[in-house]
């Protein structure tokens, strides 16, 4: 019983490329969530999603970050144009519909040289 | 603006001892408290949740005291393991709003 899959786990971008991050939420699991955890803080929220939807992206910022979740695969939290700021760790977490109880995966630590 | 208040940052503990971790929240709106366990280089593990209509939930060592009126949570961690050295992590949620609002975190150290 695999829990939350996040790929890669480390990554490494310059400025000004593209991260492109993947999470595989638990079996029968199709609600997914993306973190961010910058050092020393706790996580923040950036995006809910269910399945070809976006619930909720209050807390992404609005330029060069977007979400995904197909019907089909994982869902990808896409940076473009990264800069250094952007460096964080980077969580997922899922749940069942109704359920408050959400499963966090290892996380993707993206360091922007 | 943060919603959870989590106090103190760190604390250092002897192993046995008690490990006592408070929050404090504005949002009457919350009605999901958990707590989340994390080591270094992992992401956070649930570890024990409350609502609001119940004071207390135990769950092992690990128990979690509520107050409503003043808006308050905290985790006691008792008999504390070397084991439990990690950052906890308090969150709170809305009825039907499943974002997570976390806390700064609390970096537990247990001395053997």
């Amino acid at each position: 019983n695999a829990g939350v899959m996040q790929n890669p786990r480390h990554l490494v971008r310059r400025r000004g490329q593209e991260a492109r991050l993947r999470c595989s939420p638990m079996k029968g699991h199709s609600h997914v969530y993306w973190y961010r955890q910058l050092p020393e803080e706790g996580l923040k929220f950036m995006v809910y999603l269910q399945k070809e939807n976006i619930i909720d992206e209050s807390g992404m910022p609005k330029e060069r970050f977007s979400a995904e979740f197909p019907k089909e695969g994982p869902s990808i939290l896409r940076i473009q144009q990264v800069v250094r700021g952007d460096s964080a760790a980077y969580f997922c977490a899922s749940s069942t519909p109704l359920s408050d109880t959400q499963y966090f995966g290892p996380g993707t630590r993206l360091t922007v040289l | 603006q943060q919603q959870v208040k989590q106090s103190p940052q760190s604390l250092i503990v002897q192993k046995g001892g008690i490990s006592i971790i408070n929050c404090a929240y504005e949002n009457t709106a919350f009605d999901y408290f958990p707590w989340y366990q994390q080591f270094p280089g992992k992401g956070p593990a649930l570890l024990i949740a409350i609502r609001p209509d119940v004071s207390e939930k135990k769950e092992g060592r690990f128990t979690i005291s509520f107050n409503k009126s003043a808006k308050q949570f905290s985790l006691h961690i008792m008999d504390s393991q070397p084991g439990d050295s990690a950052t906890y992590f308090c969150a709170a949620s809305k009825l039907n709003d499943y974002k997570l609002s976390f806390g700064a975190g609390t970096t537990v150290t247990v001395r053997a």
